[in-house]
């Protein structure tokens, strides 16, 4: 089993560039979620899903969307990249809120 | 909402040392709790989980923490550390019952000098 797999890794942006950022699980989890992390900010969630077809904002949700169209994955978009999304993004899947999470490997991504 | 907090930010160690992190919540009914760690350049993974029983949980690698209902604290131990547990540690608390999103604390970032 992979578990949870993203890609890429790294990527730099011009400001006002767009990207997608896939997240695969391969454990049948219902919920999905995105993460970003940043220096002395801890996670801070911007969207997750409890389904496939469903999606809910999360704590910083301003300036990305997400789709769910497949069970097993999970889809990060910026339509408009700002410096201020330059972080790492993790991916998470899990049977429930109440479960553990499984995560990613991490993309980090520096928007110039 | 529930919250939580991590009260030590940043802890430096020397090798053998014992540690314990700070984890309180604020919920007022029955939660599942969780401390992930997350090794330089590294995703985060488990390292343990109360959800019922034994209030002492044993994790991964020789840690431990203990759920104290009274005091709201999930706090993790180990008796002696190693260099190899340079990482970040993390707190997160989800309610019982699946409708509430689990909710992470700020992050505890551990040296441990060799």
């Amino acid at each position: 089993n992979a578990g949870v797999t993203q890609t890429p890794k790294f990527r730099v942006l011009k400001t006002g560039q767009s990207m997608t950022l896939l997240c695969a699980q391969d454990m049948n989890h219902e919920y999905m979620y995105w993460y970003r992390q940043d220096p002395g900010m801890g996670l801070r969630l911007i969207h997750y899903s409890v389904g496939e077809g469903t999606t809910a904002k999360g704590e910083v949700p301003d300036g990305y969307n997400v789709s769910r169209l497949k069970k097993q994955n999970f889809l990060l978009g910026l339509e408009s990249a700002a410096p201020s999304q330059t972080s790492v993004y993790f991916c998470a899947s899990s049977y429930g809120h109440s479960y553990e999470q499984y995560f990613g490997p991490g993309t980090r991504l520096t928007v110039t | 909402a529930q919250s939580v907090s991590q009260h030590n930010h940043h802890v430096i160690l020397s090798e053998a040392a014992s540690l314990e992190l700070g984890c309180n919540y604020s919920y007022g009914g029955t939660v599942n709790l969780f401390w992930y760690v997350q090794y330089p350049g590294q995703h985060l993974q488990l390292l343990l989980k109360y959800f019922s029983g034994d209030p002492l949980v044993k994790g991964i690698k020789g840690f431990e923490a203990e759920f104290i209902k009274s005091k709201f604290s999930f706090n993790l131990r180990k008796p002696s550390v190693q260099w190899s547990d340079t990482a970040e540690y993390f707190c997160a608390v989800s309610p019982s019952g699946g409708s509430y999103i689990p909710t992470f604390g700020r992050g505890t970032s551990l040296i441990v000098h060799p």
